[in-house]
């Protein structure tokens, strides 16, 4: 079955500085999305980024780049360049199967404290 | 273009009652979700609509109903409220199709049931 585990509950980090959330996950199935959601303290959902499992290359989106280790079955995200607003929960998902509906499977999160 | 929208933001239910959550998008989406979030939790799937008149269950259906009439409504409904559905509920909707279909999150309904 699908399992997403993020073993960090809560990080910390100094600003300006890059910190790393741990994602790794379970499927049997060779074709599955994984996404990165922030969750600031006001509770909206925002997507951040995208990783497919046949993407050769890591995924990036501005500050933010994913660290895909397929054989080892991790989607770490790496924030450059911290900012005080990026305090917030992070949720790691998954999705099996790369077309139709995309039903997620979302990790317990880690909250990043982001420290001046 | 509202995106996806939710309501009530806040509701208090007692023990029985029940409910209907309201959740619309304005982006012409094929699919429709909904989730619950507990407290130390990711989100689960509770019911999801892949169009009009098609619905199926998550991982966590017991004690909630949904209906897809049109492209753009997908209600949740709670038949009979109870403490453990306190929780705060998304809906989220996205296109059909293939790769990076994220999912557009509604603000969220935080339910609590006494």
């Amino acid at each position: 079955a699908q399992k997403i585990t993020q073993t960090q509950p809560g990080m910390f980090v100094q600003e300006k500085e890059a910190v790393t959330l741990d994602c790794t996950y379970d499927t049997s199935d060779q074709s599955y999305g994984l996404f990165w959601y922030k969750q600031p303290s006001s509770g909206e959902m925002i997507f951040l980024i995208y990783q497919g499992s046949y993407d050769e290359q890591n995924a990036t989106e501005g500050r933010y780049s994913l660290n895909f280790q397929k054989a080892r079955k991790s989607a770490n995200l790496v924030i450059s360049a911290s900012q005080l607003g990026d305090s917030a929960m992070y949720f790691c998902a998954m999705r099996e199967g790369l077309g139709g509906y995309n039903k997620l499977i979302f990790g317990a999160g880690t909250r990043l404290a982001v420290h001046p | 273009n509202a995106g996806v929208t939710q309501t009530p933001k806040f509701q208090v239910l007692k023990t029985g009652q029940s409910m209907t959550l309201q959740c619309a998008q304005d982006m012409n989406h094929e699919y429709m979700s909904w989730y619950r979030q507990d407290p130390g939790m990711g989100l689960r799937l509770i019911h999801y609509s892949v169009g009009a008149g098609i619905t199926d269950q998550g991982e966590v259906p017991n004690g909630y109903n949904v209906s897809r009439s049109t492209t753009e409504d997908f209600p949740l409904r709670l038949l009979s409220a109870a403490p453990s559905q306190t929780s705060v509920y998304f809906c989220a909707s996205s296109p059909a199709g293939q790769g990076a279909d994220e999912q557009y999150f509604g603000p969220g309904t935080r339910l609590t049931v006494t």
